[in-house]
């Protein structure tokens, strides 16, 4: 079972729809959570960076952690072509150590 | 500079020669990070520098990968003998400490033929 586990979609949604992107993982001793997106060709950008648990906002953007559950979550609102992209969810055990990251979910939204 | 930049962005091999690749980091950051994307496999962590302290290598696959961080900035990662399971994108980012989310270069896509 590796770390970090995310569906990899594709995940195609028409334009102004609610998205939900999920990773789970298995060990409870991570406490950082991030999402990242990536359009082809570029690295990857930081969206959101939550600390242990509970919600956080941003503009359209929601990042919830259920550490109980061992499951964090990305809600787009209202969402737009130019959210089109690959997501990544990264983790790690505390400061100091590298992120582990999902393989990413391939998002396409159409107009 | 305002981002991370690697060079080059993208780079053709031979099997069996030796590569570098180049990472220089957003100013002033402690903090780089080396990762490989391959296709379907998600971001693989390969090696770590924080400020002076000896680099997490924990990620490197094989003695024939190393990388060094000169002047507490740039970095090179090297890859020696290429091999076609070498082929990828090689992602550098920096982060300004530890606490803290990181910027990523746009990559060097390495191809070994």
């Amino acid at each position: 079972q590796k770390e970090v586990e995310q569906d990899p979609g594709p995940l195609s949604v028409p334009e102004g729809a609610i998205v939900s992107l999920n990773c789970t993982y298995s060990n409870s001793a991570f406490q950082y959570f991030m999402w990242y997106r990536q359009y082809s060709r570029k690295g990857p950008e930081l969206l959101m960076y939550t600390y242990s648990s509970g919600n956080k906002e941003d503009g359209r953007f929601t990042a919830q952690v259920d550490k109980s559950s061992k499951y964090i979550s990305l809600f787009i609102r209202d969402s737009q072509p130019s959210d089109s992209a690959t997501y990544l969810c990264a983790m790690r055990y505390q400061a100091g150590t590298a992120l582990i990251f999902g393989k990413g979910t391939t998002l396409s939204v159409s107009s | 500079g305002a981002g991370v930049s690697q060079s080059p962005s993208n780079k053709v091999t031979e099997k069996g020669k030796d590569v570098e690749l180049r990472c220089d980091p957003i100013s002033g950051h402690t903090a780089l990070y080396w990762y490989r994307q391959s296709l379907g496999q998600g971001l693989e962590f390969l090696i770590y520098f924080q400020g002076n302290s000896a680099p997490d290598k924990s990620g490197l696959p094989s003695d024939r990968f190393s990388a060094e961080r000169t002047g507490g900035s740039v970095s090179t990662l090297t890859i020696q003998r290429t091999q076609q399971e070498d082929s990828a994108v090689y992602l550098c980012a920096s982060s300004a400490g530890t606490d803290y989310g990181y910027t990523f270069g746009s990559g060097t896509r390495l191809t070994v033929v």
